[in-house]
């Protein structure tokens, strides 16, 4: 069965304090790893598509890597606005179906 | 362009009663799933529809029915409601029978069942 686990829960960071968020994953088969941003009361917003190990992608200060167990989203220098629940989605089927973590939130102090 | 819009976007209900949630598609997709959101939970896919066609169900019993309509807004429905079912119900869109697995969510509708 196809599993995400996000770590750690929860991350506290001040402001300018570089961090990482952890998803490992179990699949056969993957056909995407998908991380979205969720703030409260919203759907889920994309942020970014990998599909094998050793890509990355890159978005303003967020960074996203994978390997074949895990996915690593890179928060630089983080700002209250970064401050939100971060899903982490695999792809497995031929539909669109994601499978999703539990998501991790993260808080930024000014 | 317009993004997904969902509603109602809040209601309650008893337990035993049934509802319906709607949901309009982000323009030129022709492909929408629908996800439940517990409190502190991520998203769990309850099914998708491709041209009318549900081609993709999660472990949700069949209570949990759906529609999708010839303009690819879709419904969900919701028999015999229960407590469990307190949740909030995404609906995404996507193109070209979401082979790409991006998916476009609405704000969803948050159910509460009492």
């Amino acid at each position: 069965e196809d599993q995400v686990t996000q770590s750690p829960e929860a991350l506290r960071l001040q402001e300018g304090e570089s961090s990482s968020l952890n998803c490992s994953y179990t699949v056969s088969g993957l056909r995407g790893l998908f991380w979205y941003r969720q703030d409260p009361g919203k759907g889920p917003e994309f942020l970014f598509t990998l599909y094998s190990a050793g890509e990355e992608k890159e978005k303003e200060r967020l960074k996203a890597t994978l390997t074949k167990k895990e996915s690593f989203l890179h928060i630089t220098a983080p700002k209250p606005e970064d401050s939100a629940t971060y899903l982490c989605a695999l792809r497995a089927g031929a539909n669109s179906k994601l499978t999703f973590g539990k998501g991790i939130t993260l808080s930024v102090r000014p | 362009e317009t993004g997904v819009t969902q509603s109602p976007t809040h209601l309650i209900k008893t337990r035993g009663q049934q509802v319906t949630l709607r949901c309009s598609s982000q323009s030129g997709h022709n492909t929408v799933s629908w996800y439940q959101q517990a409190l502190g939970q991520g998203p769990q896919f309850i099914f998708q529809y491709y041209r009318e066609e549900e081609n993709g169900r999660g472990n949700f019993p069949p209570r949990f029915s759906g529609l999708q309509f010839p303009n690819y807004s879709s419904e969900l429905n919701v028999n015999a409601l229960e407590l469990d079912d307190s949740a909030l119900y995404l609906c995404a869109s996507s193109p070209t029978g979401g082979n790409t697995g991006e998916l476009f969510f609405g704000e969803g509708s948050r159910l509460t069942v009492l």
